[in-house]
């Protein structure tokens, strides 16, 4: 049982290039959220999926697509990355009232 | 909508010493509310979660929480702070849609 897995766990890309971020839990869980955290700003919603096949947007969605490919992976895209989108991103899936975290991807945005 | 402000984005006790860790929420509802642990270059970590049965809450590593609702506080505390409680800290809110509010976070510094 590995919880909540991200992948990479580290990245830098030139301004204008695209990526994913990959996500997967194994428990189970229909709720799955990305999220970036940056100094001083805590932890900001960029996109939550209440379900397979559903997905919302968050307080910070702009520069950013999700797709919920099955109910176990949920993959974010920055189609154009910017400077402005150097973070780390956290997944996370939740159920039972918790949510559990991925171990984070650190992205770096030259 | 619900939210959550933690006061202080830095914290500093002695070893030994009583930990406070202040989370004030705003809600219409009866909250679930949780507080998280990060260390560094760490996921978050559920410490504990209160889900309106007991008001005080206890969670791993020594820490609990009491919700009170007259303060709409949902304060963390630790009565002996160790080395290794060093981490930052975030509050954090469940809305109706099963979305979660956190806090910025209280980076706590332990003082030999």
């Amino acid at each position: 049982n590995a919880g909540v897995t991200q992948t990479p766990k580290f990245q830098v890309l030139k301004t204008g290039q695209s990526m994913t971020l990959q996500c997967a839990q194994d428990m189970n869980h229909n709720s799955m959220y990305w999220y970036r955290q940056d100094p001083g700003m805590g932890l900001r919603l960029i996109y939550y999926s209440a379900s397979e096949g559903t997905t919302d947007k968050g307080e910070v969605p702009n520069g950013y697509n999700v797709s919920r490919l099955n109910k176990r992976e949920f993959s974010l895209r920055l189609e154009s990355a910017a400077p402005s989108q150097t973070s780390v991103y956290f997944c996370a899936s939740s159920g039972g009232n918790t949510q559990y975290f991925g171990p984070g991807t650190r992205l770096t945005v030259l | 909508a619900q939210s959550v402000t933690q006061l202080g984005s830095h914290v500093s006790v002695s070893e030994g010493a009583l930990v406070l860790l202040r989370c004030n929420y705003s809600s219409s509802v009866p909250p679930y509310l949780f507080w998280y642990v990060q260390y560094p270059n760490q996921g978050l970590q559920l410490l504990l979660k209160y889900t309106s049965a007991a008001t005080l809450v206890k969670g791993i590593n020594g820490f609990e929480a009491e919700f009170k609702k007259s303060e709409t506080s949902f304060h963390l505390t630790k009565p002996s702070a160790h080395m290794s409680d060093a981490a930052e800290y975030f509050c954090a809110v469940r809305n109706r849609d099963d979305k979660i509010i956190f806090g910025k976070g209280t980076r706590l510094h332990i003082l030999p």
